[in-house]
């Protein structure tokens, strides 16, 4: 069966304390993962998308890798804005979306 | 573009009545997913569309649920009979295309459902 796992639930930082979300996937022939932010009361807004094992993307303080079995999304010198609930998604070879619980991320200034 | 918009924000309803929510993609998306977001199992996808046709609805819980997108501009979720159980925040999505089967979503800003 097809699973996104993302750990940890919840991760609180200080300001500027850099540290990585894990998305971890037995995704049966992934043709994507997808990263998307959510803030409370809105919907899930794309970041990133990532295609084959090694892929690196970035975007501001945030830079997402993904390796055959998993994916990072590492968060350099974080700010308080940065504080929002972070998705994974793989996207499967049968046309299937399945979506991670997501990390809850706050950061404290 | 205004974006994707669900009508309505709230929906405030009693065990066994039917609730239609309304979704609008943005306009040129070939593409339109329905989701149902818990605490306590996450984000989920119910249904989603290509060029107004349904192809995969494996996700619709049971029965009472039901979806159609009678054009590229509109699409409904309806529930009927409601239960408590059904309550949740429900986000319409689209997507410009599946070029090369991958793409990203756009959601809209979700109906938050409490049925009584």
């Amino acid at each position: 069966e097809d699973q996104v796992t993302q750990s940890p639930e919840a991760l609180r930082l200080q300001e500027g304390e850099s540290s990585s979300l894990n998305c971890s996937y037995t995704v049966s022939g992934l043709r994507g993962l997808f990263w998307y932010r959510q803030d409370p009361g809105k919907g899930p807004e794309f970041l990133f998308t990532l295609y084959s094992a090694g892929e690196e993307k970035e975007k501001e303080r945030l830079k997402a890798t993904l390796t055959k079995k998993e994916s990072f999304l590492h968060i350099t010198a974080p700010k308080p804005e940065d504080s929002a609930t972070y998705l994974c998604a793989g996207f499967s070879g049968t046309y299937k979306y399945i979506f991670g619980t997501g990390t809850r991320l706050k950061v404290l200034a | 573009d205004a974006g994707v918009i669900q009508s309505p924000r709230h929906e405030v309803t009693e065990m066994g009545q039917e609730v239609t929510l309304r979704c609008k993609p943005i306009s040129g998306h070939d593409y339109l997913f329905w989701y149902r977001q818990t605490m306590m199992r996450g984000l989920e996808l119910l249904i989603y569309f290509n060029n107004n046709v349904p192809i995969d609805d494996s996700g619709m819980p049971e029965d009472r649920f039901s979806a159609k997108m009678p054009n590229a501009s509109f699409s409904t979720l309806k529930i009927q009979p409601s239960e408590p159980r059904d309550s949740a925040v429900y986000f319409c999505a689209s997507s410009p295309g599946l070029a090369g089967g991958v793409n990203e979503q756009f959601f809209g800003p979700g109906t938050r459902l409490t049925v009584l």
